[in-house]
């Protein structure tokens, strides 16, 4: 089975900084990795997603995050955060071509104007 | 714009109570999912659907939890009776699976509190 580990629960802050989300995975077989925001009171919505291929993928609102098999790691990062990026945002994992996600539990990110 | 449909989008019921949820996938999409969001659990997979046939339904409560997708325009999770324990939000959310498989759009969301 798979499982993903978000570290930080919260993440503050401040507006124009960067920001680093970190998300860990465990798997015994190849995966496909995502990330997913939600904004308040709406679902989740796609950010990024890693298949295969570039370890570096972008997505959308200038995130960015990379894939190091090693350190069975997924980090989201921005380089300078708006206050419109206050979310909640989730880091899903999924064995190579199944079609159920895992989602860990989240990370809240706080943007400090 | 394409989205994913939930009805009703806040529901209030007493214990023992039906409810009914409703979800209007993407008109294409294939696969459907339920998801549970509650603080303590974070999202939890309950049932999903490819091509209206059920695959997987092990997360749910089969006690008193049901899905179904009576055509490829309707799904439903039906909780009948109703506990305190089954207020959360939940989610339905649509896919085109392989070669797409992960790449979801969720609906709104149905927050459900039973009393």
């Amino acid at each position: 089975a798979q499982s993903v580990t978000q570290l930080d629960s919260q993440v503050p802050v401040f507006e124009e900084a960067p920001v680093e989300l970190r998300c860990n995975y465990s798997s015994s077989v190849s995966v496909y990795l995502f990330w997913y925001v939600q904004y308040p009171n709406q679902g989740l919505q796609l950010l990024l997603k890693y298949l295969s291929g570039s370890t570096l993928v972008k997505g959308i609102n200038g995130f960015e995050a990379e894939f190091n098999k090693s350190q069975t790691s997924f980090h989201l990062r921005k380089p300078s955060v708006h206050i419109s990026d206050t979310a909640e945002y989730f880091c899903a994992v999924s064995r190579l071509g199944n079609e159920k996600l895992t989602f860990g539990t989240g990370t809240r990110l706080t943007i400090i104007p | 714009d394409a989205r994913v449909t939930q009805t009703p989008r806040h529901k209030v019921t007493e214990m023992g109570q039906e409810v009914t949820m409703r979800c209007q996938p993407i008109l294409g999409h294939n696969t459907v999912f339920w998801y549970r969001q509650t603080m303590m659990q974070g999202l939890e997979l309950l049932a999903y659907f490819r091509n209206r046939a059920p695959l997987d339904d092990s997360g749910m409560p089969k006690d008193r939890f049901s899905a179904e997708m009576p055509d490829a325009t309707l799904a439903t999770l039906k909780i009948q009776p109703s506990e305190p324990r089954d207020s959360a939000v939940y989610f339905c959310a649509s896919g085109i699976g392989t070669p797409r498989a992960g790449e979801l759009f969720f609906g709104e969301g149905s927050r459900l509190t039973v009393l």
